[in-house]
Order: structure tokens, then C-alpha cells, then sequence
């Protein structure tokens, strides 16, 4: 079956604590991206990924770390979160430009 | 500035009522994508359609449609008839050529169908 997989689903942590969500699609897909969702923002994207060993930042970067190493995964770092961000990640994969996304299932994210 | 803008933030219809979501963008690009995401209560984000700005025509699919208009810069959907499955919340996105793949979205419109 075609999908995009996150993982954890759910997360708790503490200020500080680094983490990472992994993402991994098995639609041999080109394009990776992650974005936050918060009521009343809509979805965010935080960083995208167009091939292996290239990625850009999206609309909100800051507190985050990506690396694309294979083509499948797409992890994304919190090296040392921060309360604010506390949200529901998705991954989300397209096989190339401008073409529809697939999402994963979402992460949610609490830090205290 | 906002690039996708969906003013309605929670519209509530009676079943079977026919229901219309905003959604205006902004660009400067003459190449760019146009999509909605319905987003049910259990929290996925399933693709509805996708359109780009060379093509202004209207598109159809089964009791959804999409009207495009280039000269106002909005891409609104439209629900004939309405369902309780229908409540969710829909999001309009935006991708520009210029930018390489970005996407930005709106902040939702709350869609709650009551039967």
C-alpha cells in the first residue's frame, strides 16, 4: 500500500530534550516536505526536499533540523524544542513538482 | 502578506444545502498550482484536486465543484447537496514555479454539516 509513515504519533517531552519524527514514504517520491499545523494558522511548511541531499526552508525553519540521506526518509530534528513548539507535524511526499501531496498520518507534539 | 487567504473560518449548513468555500490567493507568478485539502475529524489530510493557472476551467466531481477565476484571484469549492460526511475542514494551498516547490496554505474553513 502507498504511504507516508510518522513516527512517533504522539510525544510528550520536555523543553530541551532533543527529538526526531522520522517520515518515510515508499513512493519512490522526489519530494519531501513537513509542516506544522496550530489552530487558527492553518499548515505551515517548516522545511522541503526536492532530491536526496537537497533541502530548502519553508515558512517557519527556525527551531528545526531536516537531512535527506535517502530518498525514502525525511526526518525531522528538534534539537532543543521549546513549548512553542508544541503542534501537529505531518510529512507529507510527491512524486515531483507541483504534482498533489500525500500526507502521513500526523504527530502530535506536546513540549512542557 | 497572507498568499491564500480562506475568510470564512466555520460555516455550519443544514444536510442537503449547498455550501460554498472562499478561497483567494495572491502571486505574482504566471505559473502556479491551485489545490484543496479536506481534512475529516479523524485528522488525515486526503487531496481533492489540483489546478493550475492555465487552466480556468470549471471542474466537476460528483458533488464537488471548483470555480477558478483568474481575474479575481480565487479558486472557491463548492458542495451541491450536502452530507454529514462532508463536515470537516477544508484548506486551499498555493505553489508557485518561481519558488520551487513551496507550499502555502490558508488557515481553514471549518465545514460542519448538521442533519
Amino acid at each position: 500500500e502507498a504511504q507516508v509513515t510518522q513516527n512517533p504519533r504522539y510525544l510528550i517531552t520536555v523543553t530541551g530534550k532533543k527529538l526526531t519524527v522520522t517520515c518515510s514514504q515508499n513512493m519512490n517520491h522526489e519530494y519531501m516536505s513537513w509542516y506544522r499545523q496550530d489552530p487558527g494558522l492553518g499548515l505551515r511548511q517548516i522545511y522541503y526536499s526536492m532530491n536526496v541531499e537537497v533541502t530548502d526552508k519553508g515558512d517557519v525553519p527556525e527551531g528545526y533540523k531536516v537531512s535527506r540521506k535517502e530518498k525514502r526518509n525525511f526526518p525531522l530534528i528538534l534539537e532543543s524544542p521549546s513549548p512553542n513548539q508544541t503542534s501537529l507535524y505531518f510529512c507529507a511526499s510527491m512524486k515531483g513538482g507541483l504534482y498533489e501531496q500525500y500526507f502521513g498520518p500526523g504527530t502530535r507534539l506536546t513540549v512542557t | 502578506a497572507q498568499k491564500v487567504t480562506q475568510a470564512q473560518t466555520e460555516i455550519s449548513v443544514v444536510e442537503k444545502e449547498d455550501v460554498t468555500l472562499d478561497c483567494v490567493y495572491e502571486t505574482r507568478d504566471t505559473t502556479y498550482y491551485l489545490f484543496w485539502y479536506k481534512q475529516p475529524p479523524s485528522g488525515e489530510l486526503v487531496f481533492l484536486i489540483r489546478r493550475n493557472s492555465f487552466d480556468e476551467q470549471n471542474e466537476i466531481s460528483g458533488r464537488y465543484s471548483w470555480n477558478f477565476q483568474k481575474s479575481t484571484s480565487s479558486f472557491n469549492f463548492t458542495i451541491t447537496a450536502s452530507q454529514v460526511v462532508d463536515s470537516a475542514v477544508y484548506f486551499c494551498a498555493l505553489s508557485e514555479a518561481r519558488t520551487g516547490n513551496q507550499f502555502y496554505f490558508g488557515t481553514g474553513t471549518s465545514l460542519t454539516v448538521i442533519p
